[in-house]
């Protein structure tokens, strides 16, 4: 089925391990973003790529990598993860620039213990 | 950080009642976007409209934009329990600066 895929879609781990989100797109489109959303903070902008080898940082990528090697993944890594990175996590994508509408993945909730 | 301010930050009304909710911006925008989100999902893209535009619908949703005032509402007219979600504005500015999301409302419709 086509669409944006988030895997997985819950994981619990420990701080200071190395975790990776997975977001795979099937539109080919060119840009994918990765968000956190937090009570009270609401949709915060981690990293954000606009094609294949183009990473740009959020509003608050300390603590996390991300890469782009395929037009359609985007994975997220927590090198070290601490207990302020316990969230929900959101892929999205968009077609032909940063103002047109995005669309996004279920989500990844993560929580470090 | 939020460009976009929902307000109010949770309503609730009954079957059938229409529901408003508003935006306020900070800065000049090119476009904003509402958005949807079921719970445990992620958000949907609802309506967008230009910074040229005053206002736009789509079946039972009504956007306008007041560009003097920096402020947009979002209308869901004659609601069902099925509107019951949140809703995010999202403001785009200019060049290469992505989205901004604003914190949400959340609607609580009630049969």
């Amino acid at each position: 089925d086509a669409g944006i895929t988030q895997s997985p879609r819950y994981k619990i781990t420990e701080t200071g391990r190395q975790v990776t989100l997975m977001c795979h797109q099937t539109w080919s489109h060119s840009y994918m973003f990765w968000y956190r959303q937090d009570l009270g903070h609401g949709l915060r902008l981690i990293y954000y790529s606009a094609a294949a080898d183009i990473t740009d940082k959020g509003e608050v990528p300390d603590g996390y990598v991300v890469s782009r090697s395929k037009t359609e993944n985007f994975p997220l890594t927590l090198e070290s993860a601490t207990r302020s990175q316990t969230s929900v996590y959101f892929c999205a994508s968009s077609d032909r620039g940063l103002n047109q509408p995005q669309h996004f993945g279920d989500g990844t909730r993560l929580s470090i213990l | 950080s939020q460009q976009g301010e929902e307000d109010p930050q949770a309503l609730s009304i009954q079957e059938g009642e229409n529901a408003t909710m508003n935006c306020s911006y900070k800065t000049s925008i090119n476009n904003l976007q509402w958005y949807r989100q079921n719970s445990g999902r992620g958000l949907v893209h609802l309506i967008l409209i230009r910074s040229n535009e005053r206002e736009k619908h789509s079946g039972r949703l009504r956007v306008t934009l007041d560009t003097s005032k920096k402020s947009s509402s979002l209308l869901i007219t004659a609601s069902r329990a099925a509107d019951t979600a949140s809703y995010f504005c999202a403001t785009y500015s200019s060049g290469n600066t992505p989205l901004v999301f604003g914190k949400g409302t959340r609607l609580s419709v009630i049969a």
